[in-house]
């Protein structure tokens, strides 16, 4: 049962335009969300999250939008870099049940072209 | 401040010997998480502790897999008796106690099952 869903396993953007990963989720207790991006040999780093109570969180070239009613989220990344070339994993969290634990997608990975 | 630390980094074991993977969460982190990557997979949750207790371990396979995380000392995960399905990488993150959100990883443990 997949509770966190990327379904676009890859994806290739030029450099300088806008790239966009999806994520959709299945339960509706998740109430913390977070971006990861992973490079191949290294733990996943934090990137970027947003709280359920919000629908857009920006940081700088990364914003992640929130639609609770799809239950969908979205990482925009603009302008991309070469240097965003790596995997990206969203991650969902029942905050409300205490256990704090991640639940992950399975990645998409994204080629910055230059 | 160093980061989350785990080692070793390549674990080679032949089938049916142990494995015991180590993890030292940042300081001052009281929460300690293991996931295991798959080849071409996501993450997937497999405990969750904080010091001498396990909180969550419904991701832990019901039989050869243990972790602890001690008073003092870094987490254990442990693995007897090893097949070849259990060549994974293994993460492990860590977050400080109450409020904190965001998680920490470290690098990882490649382990490979000959």
């Amino acid at each position: 049962d997949q509770q966190v869903k990327q379904n676009s396993p890859s994806l290739s953007v030029q450099e300088g335009r806008i790239s966009i990963l999806n994520c959709d989720y299945t339960n509706s207790m998740f109430d913390y969300f977070l971006w990861y991006k992973k490079y191949p040999a290294e733990g996943p780093t934090f990137l970027i999250s947003i709280s359920s109570i919000k629908d857009k969180n920006e940081d700088g070239r990364f914003t992640v939008f929130l639609n609770k009613s799809a239950k969908h989220l979205s990482l925009h990344i603009v302008p991309s870099q070469p240097g965003d070339s790596a995997v990206y994993f969203c991650a969902a969290s029942d905050m409300g049940s205490g256990t704090y634990k991640y639940i992950f997608g399975t990645g998409t990975r994204l080629k910055v072209l230059a | 401040n160093a980061g989350v630390m785990q080692n070793p980094r390549h674990l080679v074991r032949r089938r049916g010997q142990e494995a015991r993977l180590r993890c030292s969460p940042m300081k001052g982190h009281s929460h300690v998480y293991w996931y295991r990557q798959l080849p071409e997979e996501g993450l997937k949750f497999m405990v969750y502790l904080q010091k001498e207790n396990i909180i969550d371990e419904s991701g832990m396979p019901k039989e050869r897999f243990s972790a602890e995380f001690p008073k003092e000392g870094p987490s254990i995960l442990r693995i007897q008796q090893v097949v070849r399905g259990d060549s994974a990488a293994y993460f492990c993150a860590s977050s400080a106690s109450t409020g904190d959100t965001e998680a920490f990883f470290g690098q990882g443990t490649r382990l490979t099952v000959v």
